[in-house]
């Protein structure tokens, strides 16, 4: 099945500053993936999505990177707010069977 | 529009016992999945009902069941719960199976097995 991972538990950066946090997955039949964000007590908010097709995709604020070479994902976040505090998690589209599957997470906290 | 509504949000229940969930999705989608979160595992993938059928299902033992109705509600059941069970369960909707675009998550129901 798909195996999608984050590479760092915690993440802490200056407010105003860039955030990036990464993603590593392992089937590469992979075709779409997506970022989420998850403030505490609430459930997965969609943030950007990406298709192996491209490998580059902005949004308000924030860029996913895709490099299927090695199997990598990152999410940018262009000048970190307080408001960005949050758990993030990147899932894998599983085009076999149609299912996401996510990673364990990684906690962005933003410095004042 | 209504997001996806999940109830009851805050759940204690004894071990031995069984437990149902409910999802409600957006108005007009009709692919409800379930997963099951912890702060060990993360979020595992339970199952995917779409016009009432079970589409996919994920790694978990039997006690763990679902349904969708005609509405596209869904309720999922675990019966014989275990310690180990106690979790986040979140939901999500979609317009068509698979997720993707529109893949909207409700807040979860927050279960506590003593």
């Amino acid at each position: 099945g798909e195996s999608v991972g984050l590479h760092l538990p915690t993440l802490s950066v200056q407010e105003g500053d860039n955030s990036i946090i990464n993603c590593a997955y392992s089937n590469s039949a992979s075709d779409y993936f997506i970022w989420y964000k998850q403030e505490s007590g609430k459930g997965p908010q969609f943030i950007i999505d990406i298709r192996s097709n491209m490998d580059k995709r902005q949004g308000q604020r924030v860029t996913v990177l895709l490099n299927k070479t090695v199997k990598h994902l990152s999410l940018q976040i262009a000048a970190t707010q307080p408001g960005d505090s949050a758990v993030y998690f990147c899932a894998g589209f599983n085009n076999a069977g149609n299912m996401l599957t996510f990673g364990g997470g990684t906690r962005l906290m933003v410095k004042p | 529009k209504a997001g996806v509504t999940q109830t009851p949000r805050y759940l204690i229940k004894t071990r031995g016992q069984q437990v149902t969930l409910s999802c409600s999705p957006i108005s007009g989608h009709r692919s409800v999945s379930w997963y099951q979160q912890t702060p060990g595992q993360g979020l595992q993938f339970l199952f995917e009902y779409f016009s009432e059928t079970q589409r996919n299902k994920g790694n978990f033992p039997g006690r763990f069941s679902g349904r969708q109705f005609s509405n596209s509600r869904s309720e999922m059941n675990v019966s014989t719960l275990e310690l180990g069970d106690s979790a986040l369960y979140l939901c999500a909707s979609s317009l068509v199976p698979g997720g993707g675009y529109g893949y909207t998550f409700g807040s979860g129901t927050r279960l506590t097995v003593v």
